[in-house]
């Protein structure tokens, strides 16, 4: 079955410990995404992937980073930069936009990150 | 700065009720507004409408958009407790980007 596989679906860590969570896809799916769900704030958007070798930040990109060597794969690291780290991660794939805008997005289950 | 706003942020009904659920708009270049149910991990996506006024049905669920007012609303009729989860607005531009809402959690009780 086609879909999205995060890992792993619950991560603690130390403060001061950069981490990486894991997205891939077998969706075939062009573009990637990373969002951030708080309580009470809905879902922000980190960065997105439109094409291999190619990444934007979103709206709350400060001590973030991907990667995007694969179509496949869109690791998102969580540096010691961020400052409040803790929080539900979502990855999001969909077919690459064309002239009618934003597509259907896909989504995993999801990482929750604890800073202890 | 483009935003979603959805009302109610909470609402808890019985089984059978009838819920409307509200999402207002501002999007840069608009082109889509999409809904998703969030029951515990993974939203999973119910409907994308991109033209005014024609209603999108599915089971007991319905939406509509209204682009003039910049607003759509989610139907669910006859609600079972499995309709217990955060409903997501999301608004769609130009761009791959889609706005989020914070979502309405709606509790439906036996």
């Amino acid at each position: 079955d086609g879909g999205i596989t995060q890992s792993p679906k619950y991560l603690f860590r130390k403060e001061g410990q950069n981490v990486t969570l894991s997205c891939e896809q077998n969706l075939n799916h062009d573009a990637m995404y990373w969002y951030r769900q708080d309580p009470g704030q809905g879902l922000r958007l980190i960065y997105y992937s439109q094409i291999v070798n190619d990444f934007q930040k979103g709206d709350i990109a400060e001590g973030y980073s991907v990667s995007r060597e694969k179509k496949e794969s869109f690791p998102l690291t969580v540096t010691s930069a961020q400052k409040n780290p803790t929080a539900f991660y979502l990855c999001a794939s969909s077919i690459r936009t064309g002239r009618s805008g934003a597509n259907v997005l896909t989504f995993g289950a999801g990482s929750r990150l604890t800073v202890l | 700065e483009d935003k979603v706003v959805q009302s109610p942020l909470s609402l808890v009904v019985h089984e059978g009720d009838t819920v409307t659920l509200n999402c207002s708009y501002e999007v840069t270049n608009f082109r889509s507004l999409l809904w998703y149910k969030q029951e515990k991990k993974a939203p999973t996506f119910l409907f994308m409408l991109t033209s005014s006024g024609i209603e999108k049905k599915s089971g007991r669920l319905s939406s509509i958009l209204d682009k003039k007012e910049l607003f759509s609303i989610l139907n669910i009729t006859a609600t079972q407790t499995g309709d217990s989860a955060v409903y997501l607005c999301a608004g769609g531009g130009a761009t791959n980007k889609l706005i989020f809402g914070t979502g309405t959690l709606l509790a439906v009780q036996p």
